[in-house]
Protein backbone atom coordinates (compact mmCIF):
# COMPACT_ATOMS: atom_id res chain seq x y z
CA UNK A 1 0.00 0.00 0.00
CA UNK A 2 1.26 3.36 -0.56
CA UNK A 3 1.32 5.47 2.79
CA UNK A 4 0.97 9.31 2.38
CA UNK A 5 2.54 11.42 4.85
CA UNK A 6 1.88 15.16 5.22
CA UNK A 7 3.80 17.97 6.84
CA UNK A 8 3.08 19.92 9.61
CA UNK A 9 0.18 17.92 11.04
CA UNK A 10 -0.68 21.60 12.69
CA UNK A 11 0.11 25.07 11.14
CA UNK A 12 -0.47 28.40 12.68
CA UNK A 13 -0.38 31.48 10.81
CA UNK A 14 -1.85 34.75 9.86
CA UNK A 15 -4.46 36.49 7.39
CA UNK A 16 -2.15 37.50 4.43
CA UNK A 17 0.69 34.58 5.56
CA UNK A 18 1.88 32.22 2.47
CA UNK A 19 1.43 29.34 3.40
CA UNK A 20 3.06 25.57 2.52
CA UNK A 21 2.22 22.19 3.27
CA UNK A 22 4.12 19.21 2.12
CA UNK A 23 2.70 15.57 1.30
CA UNK A 24 5.27 12.56 0.78
CA UNK A 25 4.32 9.47 -0.96
CA UNK A 26 6.11 6.04 -0.16
CA UNK A 27 6.64 5.44 -3.52
CA UNK A 28 6.14 7.27 -7.14
CA UNK A 29 2.93 8.26 -7.84
CA UNK A 30 3.49 10.12 -10.95
CA UNK A 31 0.71 13.17 -10.58
CA UNK A 32 -2.12 11.07 -9.28
CA UNK A 33 -2.18 13.38 -6.51
CA UNK A 34 -5.47 15.38 -4.94
CA UNK A 35 -5.67 18.20 -2.69
CA UNK A 36 -9.07 18.81 -0.74
CA UNK A 37 -10.20 21.20 2.43
CA UNK A 38 -12.21 20.05 5.43
CA UNK A 39 -14.02 21.77 7.81
CA UNK A 40 -15.50 21.32 11.15
CA UNK A 41 -18.86 18.80 10.50
CA UNK A 42 -18.76 19.31 6.71
CA UNK A 43 -17.64 16.64 4.03
CA UNK A 44 -14.51 18.05 2.02
CA UNK A 45 -14.25 19.94 -0.38
CA UNK A 46 -11.60 19.36 -3.90
CA UNK A 47 -9.14 22.04 -4.20
CA UNK A 48 -7.19 20.33 -6.71
CA UNK A 49 -5.96 17.08 -8.90
CA UNK A 50 -3.38 15.57 -11.34
CA UNK A 51 -0.97 17.77 -8.50
CA UNK A 52 -1.59 20.84 -10.00
CA UNK A 53 -4.90 21.50 -11.56
CA UNK A 54 -7.14 23.76 -9.95
CA UNK A 55 -11.02 22.94 -9.44
CA UNK A 56 -13.26 24.92 -11.12
CA UNK A 57 -14.22 27.71 -8.44
CA UNK A 58 -11.87 27.70 -6.35
CA UNK A 59 -9.41 30.47 -5.72
CA UNK A 60 -6.66 30.98 -7.43
CA UNK A 61 -4.49 31.83 -4.12
CA UNK A 62 -4.51 27.94 -3.73
CA UNK A 63 -1.82 26.04 -6.06
CA UNK A 64 -0.66 22.81 -6.18
CA UNK A 65 3.07 21.49 -7.17
CA UNK A 66 5.37 18.79 -7.60
CA UNK A 67 5.42 15.06 -8.71
CA UNK A 68 6.70 11.52 -8.01
CA UNK A 69 6.67 11.32 -4.58
CA UNK A 70 7.10 14.71 -2.93
CA UNK A 71 4.37 17.48 -3.82
CA UNK A 72 3.03 20.79 -1.84
CA UNK A 73 -0.05 22.78 -1.63
CA UNK A 74 0.05 26.59 -1.42
CA UNK A 75 -1.96 29.10 -0.29
CA UNK A 76 -0.58 32.38 -1.12
CA UNK A 77 -2.51 34.90 0.78
CA UNK A 78 -4.17 32.90 3.37
CA UNK A 79 -7.86 34.71 4.19
CA UNK A 80 -10.04 33.62 6.85
CA UNK A 81 -12.26 31.36 5.26
CA UNK A 82 -9.34 28.96 4.35
CA UNK A 83 -8.70 28.23 8.23
CA UNK A 84 -9.56 24.50 8.23
CA UNK A 85 -7.83 21.08 7.40
CA UNK A 86 -6.26 20.02 4.48
CA UNK A 87 -5.59 16.28 3.20
CA UNK A 88 -3.65 15.06 0.39
CA UNK A 89 -5.04 11.81 -1.64
CA UNK A 90 -3.05 9.72 -4.29
CA UNK A 91 -5.05 8.02 -6.60
CA UNK A 92 -2.32 6.00 -8.59
CA UNK A 93 -3.60 3.06 -6.85
CA UNK A 94 -6.51 2.60 -5.09
CA UNK A 95 -6.43 5.89 -3.04
CA UNK A 96 -5.00 6.81 0.48
CA UNK A 97 -4.74 10.39 2.07
CA UNK A 98 -2.51 11.93 4.31
CA UNK A 99 -3.15 12.16 8.03
CA UNK A 100 -4.27 15.60 7.28
CA UNK A 101 -2.78 19.22 8.13
CA UNK A 102 -4.75 21.96 10.43
CA UNK A 103 -4.78 25.60 9.61
CA UNK A 104 -5.20 27.48 12.54
CA UNK A 105 -5.21 30.77 13.46
CA UNK A 106 -1.62 32.21 14.91
CA UNK B 1 -27.43 20.38 -8.84
CA UNK B 2 -25.34 17.38 -7.57
CA UNK B 3 -26.92 15.54 -4.55
CA UNK B 4 -25.70 12.91 -2.90
CA UNK B 5 -27.44 11.62 0.27
CA UNK B 6 -26.93 8.99 2.76
CA UNK B 7 -28.84 6.93 4.94
CA UNK B 8 -28.61 3.99 6.81
CA UNK B 9 -26.50 5.22 9.74
CA UNK B 10 -26.91 4.16 13.39
CA UNK B 11 -26.15 2.27 16.42
CA UNK B 12 -24.89 -1.04 15.53
CA UNK B 13 -23.83 -4.15 18.16
CA UNK B 14 -19.86 -5.58 17.23
CA UNK B 15 -20.08 -8.09 14.83
CA UNK B 16 -23.24 -6.97 13.52
CA UNK B 17 -24.51 -5.39 9.95
CA UNK B 18 -25.41 -2.38 8.35
CA UNK B 19 -26.51 -0.98 4.90
CA UNK B 20 -25.56 2.41 3.60
CA UNK B 21 -27.44 4.19 1.07
CA UNK B 22 -26.60 7.29 -1.07
CA UNK B 23 -29.28 8.66 -3.30
CA UNK B 24 -27.71 10.45 -6.19
CA UNK B 25 -29.68 13.48 -8.28
CA UNK B 26 -28.76 15.80 -10.76
CA UNK B 27 -26.59 14.28 -12.83
CA UNK B 28 -26.40 10.95 -15.34
CA UNK B 29 -25.73 8.60 -12.42
CA UNK B 30 -24.74 5.72 -14.22
CA UNK B 31 -22.11 7.49 -16.15
CA UNK B 32 -20.05 8.01 -12.61
CA UNK B 33 -18.47 5.91 -10.74
CA UNK B 34 -18.83 6.27 -7.03
CA UNK B 35 -16.90 5.69 -3.48
CA UNK B 36 -17.38 5.35 0.09
CA UNK B 37 -15.05 7.32 2.31
CA UNK B 38 -15.03 7.27 6.09
CA UNK B 39 -13.81 9.64 8.85
CA UNK B 40 -13.64 7.81 12.24
CA UNK B 41 -14.08 10.20 15.18
CA UNK B 42 -11.55 12.93 15.54
CA UNK B 43 -9.39 11.19 12.94
CA UNK B 44 -8.55 11.30 9.15
CA UNK B 45 -10.19 10.10 5.70
CA UNK B 46 -9.92 6.76 4.59
CA UNK B 47 -11.67 5.55 1.14
CA UNK B 48 -13.64 2.43 1.81
CA UNK B 49 -14.71 1.13 -1.38
CA UNK B 50 -14.70 2.10 -4.85
CA UNK B 51 -17.20 0.87 -7.82
CA UNK B 52 -16.76 1.80 -11.04
CA UNK B 53 -20.08 2.97 -13.39
CA UNK B 54 -20.93 -0.45 -14.69
CA UNK B 55 -19.96 -1.95 -11.86
CA UNK B 56 -17.72 -4.16 -13.35
CA UNK B 57 -14.41 -3.01 -11.43
CA UNK B 58 -14.80 -2.81 -7.41
CA UNK B 59 -12.15 -2.22 -4.92
CA UNK B 60 -11.97 -2.53 -1.14
CA UNK B 61 -9.05 -1.48 1.34
CA UNK B 62 -7.68 -3.97 3.47
CA UNK B 63 -9.45 -3.03 6.22
CA UNK B 64 -12.97 -4.10 4.85
CA UNK B 65 -12.19 -6.57 2.37
CA UNK B 66 -14.19 -9.75 3.25
CA UNK B 67 -16.76 -7.96 5.17
CA UNK B 68 -17.73 -5.07 3.44
CA UNK B 69 -19.76 -5.04 -0.18
CA UNK B 70 -20.23 -2.17 -2.40
CA UNK B 71 -22.70 -2.20 -5.18
CA UNK B 72 -24.95 -0.25 -7.42
CA UNK B 73 -28.44 0.12 -8.75
CA UNK B 74 -28.45 2.39 -11.93
CA UNK B 75 -32.06 2.21 -12.40
CA UNK B 76 -32.71 3.44 -8.65
CA UNK B 77 -29.52 6.37 -9.19
CA UNK B 78 -28.40 4.78 -5.85
CA UNK B 79 -25.36 3.11 -4.03
CA UNK B 80 -25.19 1.10 -1.33
CA UNK B 81 -22.83 -0.57 1.21
CA UNK B 82 -22.81 -3.69 2.97
CA UNK B 83 -21.62 -3.91 6.19
CA UNK B 84 -21.14 -7.36 8.18
CA UNK B 85 -19.04 -8.38 10.84
CA UNK B 86 -18.39 -4.85 12.00
CA UNK B 87 -16.12 -3.70 14.56
CA UNK B 88 -15.42 -0.83 16.85
CA UNK B 89 -12.84 0.38 14.75
CA UNK B 90 -15.42 0.53 11.79
CA UNK B 91 -17.08 3.44 14.02
CA UNK B 92 -17.23 6.46 11.72
CA UNK B 93 -18.85 9.08 9.61
CA UNK B 94 -19.40 7.14 5.88
CA UNK B 95 -19.85 9.52 2.82
CA UNK B 96 -20.24 8.55 -0.40
CA UNK B 97 -18.59 10.70 -3.53
CA UNK B 98 -19.09 10.45 -6.78
CA UNK B 99 -15.39 10.53 -8.50
CA UNK B 100 -13.88 10.66 -11.88
CA UNK B 101 -10.29 9.17 -12.20
CA UNK B 102 -10.45 8.33 -8.34
CA UNK B 103 -10.56 11.71 -7.72
CA UNK B 104 -13.90 12.42 -5.29
CA UNK B 105 -15.72 15.91 -6.90
CA UNK B 106 -19.10 16.04 -5.32
CA UNK B 107 -19.49 14.44 -1.80
CA UNK B 108 -22.81 13.66 0.47
CA UNK B 109 -23.22 15.07 3.70
CA UNK B 110 -22.13 11.73 5.72
CA UNK B 111 -23.76 9.11 7.89
CA UNK B 112 -22.72 8.22 11.47
CA UNK B 113 -21.97 4.61 12.13
CA UNK B 114 -21.40 3.60 15.60
CA UNK B 115 -20.68 -0.01 16.74
CA UNK B 116 -20.75 -0.19 20.12
CA UNK B 117 -22.35 -2.61 23.10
Amino acid sequence: DIQMTQSPSTLSASVGDRVTITCRASQTITSWLAWYQQKPGKAPKLLIYKASTLESGVPSRFSGSGSGTEFTLTISSLQPDDFATYYCQQYNSFSTFGQGTKVEIK
Amino acid sequence: EVQLVESGGGLVQPGGSLRLSCAASGFKFSDYSMNWVRQAPGKGLESVSYISNTGSSIYYADSVKGRFTISRDNAKNSLYLQMNTLRADDTAVYYCARTYNWVSYYWGQGTLVTVSS
